[in-house]
């Protein structure tokens, strides 16, 4: 069964730091994706950066980064020089091959604080 | 130009009641989901719909019925709602090889 794992509930950084916010899975499949998504306190969920498991390079979207570890099932986000408005739950998520009948199961989520 | 809309965004209604929530999208996706998000902030995939035929279907109670009236929208209909029905519910759309979803502004259930 798949499962993700982030081991994390709550951060705290200072400003312009750089963060790690760790997530591992668990899937016996070889096709597969992997998502985070940023939730600020207003509630909206909003994609971040996507990582395939075919791909070669770590996926880079602006300041953010996705760690690809495939033999250690790790899939840690990055976040360069953070900002105040970068405090938030992140969520890892995973999707299984490339069906749209396979369905997204998300982590339980980090709580990201940056102090000033 | 809002992407994903839901209407409403707050919820506030008694035990026992049935509610509907609807979403729009208008990114010309084919695939639309609602989740749920309870009080821990953890989320979980209820329903999918591809090209307004439903295609996930976990373990709901069957109190809950999407319908798809047409591929931009999806609703979500809750019969004798109980207060474990309390979270926020959000509906999501999808497209592409990498079905990245892009989710509504989500809807504030709270059952007295």
């Amino acid at each position: 069964a798949q499962k993700i794992t982030q081991t994390q509930p709550g951060m705290f950084v200072q400003e312009k730091e750089a963060v790690t916010l760790d997530c591992t899975y668990d899937t016996s499949d070889q096709s597969y994706g992997l998502f985070w998504y940023k939730q600020p306190s207003s509630g909206e969920m909003i994609f971040l950066i996507y990582q395939g498991s075919y791909d070669e390079q770590n996926a880079t979207e602006g300041r953010y980064s996705l760690n690809f570890q495939k033999a250690r099932k790790s899939a840690n986000l990055v976040i360069s020089a953070s900002q105040l408005g970068d405090s938030a739950m992140y969520f890892c998520a995973m999707k299984k091959g490339y069906s749209s009948a396979s369905k997204i199961i998300f982590g339980s989520g980090t709580r990201l604080s940056i102090r000033p | 130009d809002t992407a994903v809309s839901q209407t409403p965004k707050y919820l506030v209604t008694q035990m026992g009641n049935d509610k509907s929530i609807k979403c729009e999208q208008n990114l010309g996706h084919d695939t639309m989901y609602w989740y749920k998000q309870d009080s821990k902030k953890f989320l979980k995939i209820m329903f999918s719909y591809n090209n307004k035929e439903l295609i996930i279907n976990e373990t709901v109670p069957n109190r809950f019925s999407p319908k798809s009236p047409d591929k931009a929208h999806l609703n979500l209909h809750i019969n004798s709602l109980e207060l474990g029905d309390s979270a926020v519910y959000f509906c999501a759309t999808s497209a592409g090889s990498t079905d990245t979803q892009y989710f509504g502004p989500g809807t504030r259930l709270t059952v007295l």
